[in-house]
């Protein structure tokens, strides 16, 4: 079975400081991943994705790859109240019927206290 | 450039009434998909449509149909609405399988 794992928290920490959100993927053959932002009663937007190992930089945003760990993660510099929001990992899934479609997680709900 | 839209914004229905939500989008995307979400699941998908003309059962499709009536315009219907089906429901599209833009969702209540 397919699955993205994310711890849903919530996830409190001051303003100004660093949030660090995690997610796991169980499908080794995974090769796009994504975060994306949901703000209570809203849609989700796309904020990052991340194809290769390593570190990806997006203004005060920064998502992580680990694929021998199957590990993705996102962190948001100099959190600010406005980042407050639950967070989605969604990552393509090639296992089973899934023919590249995108597998999300439950997400992770971030505040940001002022 | 609206990007993604639906319709209706809300809706309530009654057991065993009928409804279609529309959903359309202005980015001249191939692919479309219809998501429900619900409190503590997560994103699940119902139905896809690869490319005009072709349609694919998702995670959760039963009870429900789709149309791809052209490029622009994928519907979701709900042929005899049930309580279970109370959700927040998603329409989104994609030039491929992957970077997924969000209409901003539908609100339906089963009584």
């Amino acid at each position: 079975q397919k699955e993205v794992e994310q711890n849903s928290g919530p996830l409190s920490v001051p303003e100004g400081a660093i949030a660090s959100l995690n997610c796991t993927y169980s499908d080794r053959g995974s090769q796009s991943f994504f975060w994306y932002r949901q703000y209570s009663g809203k849609s989700p937007e796309l904020i990052m994705s991340i194809y290769s190992n390593g570190d990806k930089e997006d203004g005060r945003f920064t998502a992580q790859l680990n694929k021998a760990s199957q590990y993705v993660s996102l962190l948001i510099r100099d959190s600010q109240p406005s980042d407050s929001a639950t967070y989605l990992c969604a990552v393509n899934g090639l296992e089973g019927g899934s023919q590249g479609n995108l597998i999300f997680g439950k997400g992770t709900k971030l505040s940001v206290k002022p | 450039n609206a990007g993604v839209t639906q319709t209706p914004k809300f809706q309530v229905l009654k057991t065993g009434q009928s409804m279609t939500l529309q959903c359309a989008q202005d980015m001249n995307h191939n692919s479309m998909y219809w998501y429900r979400q619900d409190p503590g699941m997560g994103l699940r998908l119902i139905y896809y449509s690869a490319s005009e003309g072709t349609t694919d059962k998702g995670e959760v499709p039963n009870g429900y149909n789709v149309s791809r009536l052209n490029k622009r315009e994928f519907s979701l219907r709900l042929e005899s609405a049930a309580p279970s089906q109370t959700s927040v429901y998603f329409c989104a599209s994609s030039v491929v399988a992957e970077t997924q833009y969000f209409g901003p969702g539908t609100r339906l209540l089963v009584l």
